[in-house]
């Protein structure tokens, strides 16, 4: 358990359909990120959330779109998505969003997408 | 543009030592991150180092050479549990952390 969970754990979903990964921590932290990670392949950062405000929008397709309802929650709304976007999704926190202290990362929603 | 180097794969005997090396091409520099993370499961951290030298925790020890770009991780004594991906990131002038690709470790009998 490393305070950060993510739901669902695996998910299989069609280029039609529209589906939400979630996030949520316990650890009081102020910056919430979602990366994507593919078979060696380094993490890609998507999204950077700080205080409930987005700092960094790493030129991801508007396919995926975040939300930040509070600091505790974090939610990536998924639609018209292609079969090259199967990967892990990671969710992961930290005390500030400058990176300077270590990230705690959520176990990850495995996307699949036929 | 921004390089992490580490090698893709590596094997090492239960009870034996293993480094796994990192080299880092960034603009700027403001420390250096490795994570755990066995399959299927969430990358944990295992050290930050910002300062030239060796950081010892255990078992595991990282060291960094700033002006050579080059870090390695450092595990004693190894474990069956210590099979897993070890990721090295850096924190750039941005504060911007650029991940490698990892190492995955395999530790035989």
């Amino acid at each position: 358990e490393t305070g950060v969970t993510q739901t669902p754990r695996h998910l299989v979903m069609g280029m039609t359909n529209k589906k939400s990964l979630k996030c949520e921590q316990h650890l009081g932290h102020n910056a919430m990120y979602w990366y994507k990670q593919s078979a060696k392949k380094p993490l890609e950062l998507m999204f950077v959330y700080s205080l409930e405000e987005r700092v960094e929008n790493n030129s991801v397709p508007s396919r995926f779109s975040p939300e930040c309802p509070n600091s505790s929650h974090l939610f990536l709304h998924l639609h018209t998505l292609q079969p090259e976007d199967s990967a892990l999704y990671l969710c992961a926190s930290s005390q500030d969003f400058q990176g300077i202290t270590e990230a705690f990362f959520g176990q990850g929603t495995r996307l699949t997408v036929v | 543009g921004q390089n992490i180097d580490q090698p893709t794969e590596m094997t090492a005997t239960e009870g034996a030592i293993v480094q796994i090396n990192c080299t880092y091409q960034t603009s700027g520099f403001n420390g250096l991150f490795w994570y755990q993370q066995h399959a299927g499961e969430a990358p944990t951290f295992l050290s930050y180092n910002v300062l030239d030298g060796l950081e010892e925790k255990g078992r595991f020890s990282s060291f960094l050479s700033r002006s050579k770009g080059y870090s390695y991780l450092l595990l004693k004594e190894l474990q069956m549990k210590d099979s897993a991906s070890y990721l090295c990131a850096v924190l750039d002038s941005n504060y911007q952390l650029i991940w490698g690709a990892g190492t995955k470790l395999i530790i035989k009998p």
